[in-house]
């Protein structure tokens, strides 16, 4: 079946550095994407999301960036720090059930 | 500050027993709730639907008379996992819509541990 997958299962970046982390969706139905960050031990945390009308948002240090063509999805964290450290996941919805589809995550790893 | 509440966030039940799980909205209703469960380093895999008024509706290949969905109430939907088994042994984090916006918000997770 159609699902959401990662293109980098681990990234280790120096605080300060940009990071960014990926994800590729195969569903060309889905219309909603959200990026969450999970810490150990802890319930996923909203950071981001974007609908498919879109192929850009900004929030706080970060950016999400859609690109619909390539089923493509991105996560920008500007300047990033030790407290960025945690598993990220995309997620994806089609149609407005909000039942959401993981990708498999990426463990970023900020060194101070 | 959390919007959606989980209890217990950790409990240890004998093999054989059933064990329930809380998720509650905190400050706004929640007509439909979502069950997720996460294995150690794996993604979250989505459960049930549960929907308040009426029956759960559940993901291919998960039991729904082992996993019983209760949405008792417009800001409460409960999980309980009956004559639990060690390979029950999870993550179980639930979600709810919030608002106008329409965002996803998790729970915090409850840890089961069957021994």
């Amino acid at each position: 079946g159609e699902s959401v997958g990662l293109h980098l299962p681990t990234l280790s970046v120096q605080e300060g550095d940009n990071s960014i982390i990926n994800c590729a969706y195969s569903n060309s139905a889905s219309d909603y994407f959200i990026w969450y960050k999970q810490e150990s031990g802890k319930g996923p945390q909203f950071i981001i999301d974007i609908r498919s009308n879109m192929d850009k948002r900004q929030g706080q240090r970060v950016t999400v960036l859609l690109n619909k063509t390539v089923k493509h999805l991105s996560l920008q964290i500007a300047a990033t720090q030790p407290g960025d450290s945690a598993v990220y996941f995309c997620a994806e919805n089609a149609g407005s059930n909000y039942k959401l589809t993981f990708g498999k995550g990426t463990l970023l790893t900020v060194n101070p | 500050g959390a919007v959606v509440s989980q209890h217990p966030s950790r409990v240890i039940c004998k093999s054989g027993t059933s064990v329930k799980i809380e998720c509650r909205s905190l400050d706004f209703q929640a007509t439909t709730m979502f069950w997720y469960r996460q294995f150690p380093k794996q993604s979250l895999m989505l459960m049930a639907t549960s929907n308040e008024g009426s029956k759960a509706t559940y993901e291919q290949g998960v039991e729904k008379d082992k996993f019983l969905i209760n949405h008792a109430s417009l800001t409460l939907s409960t999980l309980t996992v009956t004559s639990a088994h060690p390979e029950d042994s999870s993550f179980y984090i639930c979600s709810a819509i919030l608002g106008s916006g329409n965002t996803i918000y998790f729970g915090e997770g409850s840890w089961l541990t069957v021994v």
